[in-house]
């Protein structure tokens, strides 16, 4: 049973912080690894696709690194903001359709 | 609006009765996925197709769950004597590759209530 593991579960920021979420995944067998931002009411929408070692992606704020060797990413954002609430989820890509964690909440208070 | 469509949007049924959730995908996207989310979970993997042909179904969690999706167009994900812990959120995704490491592309969700 693959494994992808999330920390932390949520989150609670002031805006203006800059915080991180870490994702581990199996080291064998990867194809890819995606990240999704999923807002309340809404429908999950990708951040990154990442499928290198070493990787490194940047949307606006959003960052994400990757590490397929040891089986982990991060995902970085640099000065949160209100509208950046919502579910992060990661998701492994490997023999078998993409395999999701439990999602990190984040709240960031105004 | 070319997204990934999904009806109905929410669904309140009582215990034993069948269900079905359409999924419209964007349109040129050969591949389309159901997940299911529980409350304190990720997506969990259901099933998916490549154009008409459902290449995984062992992941559905019972035999009392069915998909297809006849035209390779819209798909549909029955439930059948629904049980309380059937109670989720069904999501459609599709993608526009073969290939697979391409981003997938959700629906909003079909959210299951079984009384």
């Amino acid at each position: 049973i693959l494994n992808v593991e999330q920390s932390p579960q949520s989150l609670h920021v002031q805006e203006g912080d800059s915080t991180n979420f870490t994702c581990s995944f199996p080291s064998s067998n990867f194809y890819a690894l995606h990240w999704y931002r999923w807002e309340t009411a809404k429908s999950p929408e990708a951040l990154f696709v990442m499928t290198l070692n070493g990787d490194e992606k940047k949307k606006g704020r959003i960052s994400a690194t990757l590490n397929t060797k040891e089986g982990y990413s991060y995902l970085y954002i640099k000065g949160s903001q209100p509208e950046d609430s919502a579910t992060y989820l990661c998701a492994f890509l490997g023999n078998t359709p993409l395999v999701f964690g439990k999602g990190t909440r984040l709240s960031v208070i105004a | 609006d070319t997204g990934v469509s999904q009806n109905p949007r929410h669904k309140i049924t009582k215990r034993g009765q069948n269900v079905t959730f359409r999924c419209d995908p964007i349109s040129e996207h050969n591949r389309l996925y159901w997940y299911r989310q529980t409350l304190g979970q990720g997506p969990e993997f259901l099933t998916y197709f490549q154009n008409e042909a459902q290449l995984e179904k062992s992941r559905l969690l019972s035999d009392r769950f069915s998909a297809e999706r006849p035209k390779g167009s819209f798909s549909t994900l029955e439930i059948q004597r629904t049980e309380q812990g059937d109670s989720a959120m069904y999501l459609c995704a599709s993608s526009p590759t073969t290939v697979g490491t391409g981003e997938l592309f959700f629906g909003e969700g079909s959210r299951l209530t079984v009384l």
